[in-house]
């Protein structure tokens, strides 16, 4: 089945302790991106990777980090969270950039991670 | 500021209704898309409009981008206690380059 998980799901940290989310995809993609989800601002990007051993920042990158050492793994690390980064966390992946893509490719989200930093 | 506004921002209907949600900028999109979220998933892929003008249909959903690509809609025919969801535009900006902008979405709960 086709699919990206996100592990873990749920996550309760406190502020200062490094904390990495995984991401995992099946298909083979180039395309792999992070996303923020909070209330009243939608979904914003933080980081995205065209391929193997390339990132590159989205709209909100302060406080994170990105690799891409393999190209079904996309993990992402926040160093030293912070409560203003409690949200909820998606992971994408397609084929090629959803901005170059086609009517016939499609962007694959996980199921989420929801982190709170106290 | 948003790139994209969507509205409404929540809609409650009755189950067998119509419904018109819509993406508006002010900028230009190469292609825009359309998603469906549930609760404790993730936004799911539902069509991707490339081109000024164009219309898709899938069952009870007409999705339409705008002349000047600038906006799109999404009417539901018929709706069903199953289309509950936050419905999600997200567009490349011409002028932003290699990014997906999101609108902050349409919650539309069907009540049967």
């Amino acid at each position: 089945e086709a699919q990206v998980t996100q592990n873990p799901r749920y996550l309760i940290t406190v502020t200062g302790k490094k904390l990495t989310v995984t991401c995992s995809q099946n298909m083979n993609h180039e395309y792999m991106s992070w996303y923020r989800q909070d209330p009243g601002l939608g979904l914003r990007q933080i980081y995205y990777s065209m391929n193997v051993e390339v990132t590159d920042k989205g709209d909100v990158p302060e406080g994170y980090k990105v690799s891409r050492k393999e190209k079904r793994n996309f993990p992402l690390i926040l160093e030293s969270p912070s409560p203003n980064q409690t949200s909820l966390y998606f992971c994408a992946s397609s084929l090629i950039a959803p901005w170059v893509s086609t009517s016939t490719d499609t962007q694959y989200f996980g199921p989420g991670t929801r982190l709170t930093v106290l | 500021t948003q790139l994209l506004e969507q509205s409404p921002q929540f809609l409650s209907i009755q189950e067998g209704e119509n419904l018109t949600v819509y993406c508006n900028s002010s900028s230009v999109f190469s292609s825009l898309q359309w998603y469906r979220q549930e609760p404790g998933e993730g936004p799911v892929l539902l069509v991707t409009v490339v081109t000024g003008g164009e219309v898709k249909k899938l069952k009870r959903l007409t999705f339409q981008f705008g002349d000047a690509r600038k906006d799109s809609s999404l009417h539901i025919t018929a709706a069903q206690p199953g289309d509950t969801g936050l419905y999600l535009c997200a567009g490349d900006d011409e002028t932003s380059g290699s990014r997906l902008t999101f609108g902050e979405g349409t919650q539309l709960t069907v009540n049967p």
